[in-house]
């Protein structure tokens, strides 16, 4: 059964430092999808990322950049000189593929990240 | 932003009545899903739809229906609410992006059960 850990239950920064989110999933698929998510203290969801297992070049966005190793199962987000508007619940998601079926995804139970201006 | 709309946004009832929570789309999307997240759980998924009148079970569909008449509707129910039901409910739907498909979400729903 896929599953996904994100063992950082909440993490402190002072603004403008650097900030590791850590994920590391389980599947049995060779083909699988990865998420990451924002939810900022407002309560909605925020699509941040998607990426294929056959595709582990690391992607930088702005501030944001993420390492997909598959030798180590993990997908992990950096924030690069944090913001305050980073405060938020993160969570990363795993989605086996499955052709034509539900696309469903499993979600890790979300790291809060808290930046301290 | 994939025009999902959730109602009631925020809801108190009482325990032993049904509730009734309704996701709309506006992006003619084929499969919607409803999610509760709980502290300590991340989201869990209910039940989902993928198509009109087409729904299976999720992992914790235990105490819940759904229904989908129309493409853009998608409507869970509490058949008989109870505490442990007190949660934030999410309504998603899949979208397509230049990356591929990706599951987009509404705005919630906070459900207190008394």
């Amino acid at each position: 059964a896929q599953k996904v850990t994100q063992a950082q239950t909440e993490i402190s920064v002072v603004e403008k430092e650097d900030v590791t989110l850590d994920c590391v999933y389980e599947t049995r698929d060779t083909t699988y999808y990865l998420f990451w998510y924002k939810q900022p203290p407002s309560g909605e969801l925020v699509f941040l990322i998607r990426r294929n297992s056959f595709d582990e070049q690391n992607e930088i966005s702005g501030r944001y950049s993420w390492n997909f190793q598959k030798s180590t199962s993990s997908f992990n987000f950096t924030i690069t000189a944090s913001q305050v508007v980073d405060s938020a619940v993160y969570f990363c998601a795993l989605r086996e593929y499955s052709g034509a079926g539900s696309y469903q995804l499993t979600f890790g139970k979300g790291t809060k990240l808290s930046v301290i201006p | 932003d994939a025009g999902i709309t959730q109602s009631p946004r925020h809801k108190v009832t009482e325990t032993g009545t049904p509730v009734t929570l309704r996701c709309h789309q506006t992006e003619n999307h084929r499969y919607m899903y409803w999610y509760r997240q709980d502290p300590g759980h991340g989201l869990r998924l209910i039940h989902y739809s993928y198509g009109v009148k087409d729904t299976d079970k999720g992992e914790v569909s235990d105490g819940y229906s759904v229904s989908r008449s129309k493409t853009e509707d998608f409507l869970l129910t509490l058949e008989s609410a109870t505490s442990s039901q007190t949660s934030v409910y999410f309504c998603a739907t899949l979208g397509t992006t230049l990356s591929g498909n990706t599951i987009y979400f509404g705005e919630g729903s906070w459900l207190t059960v008394v």
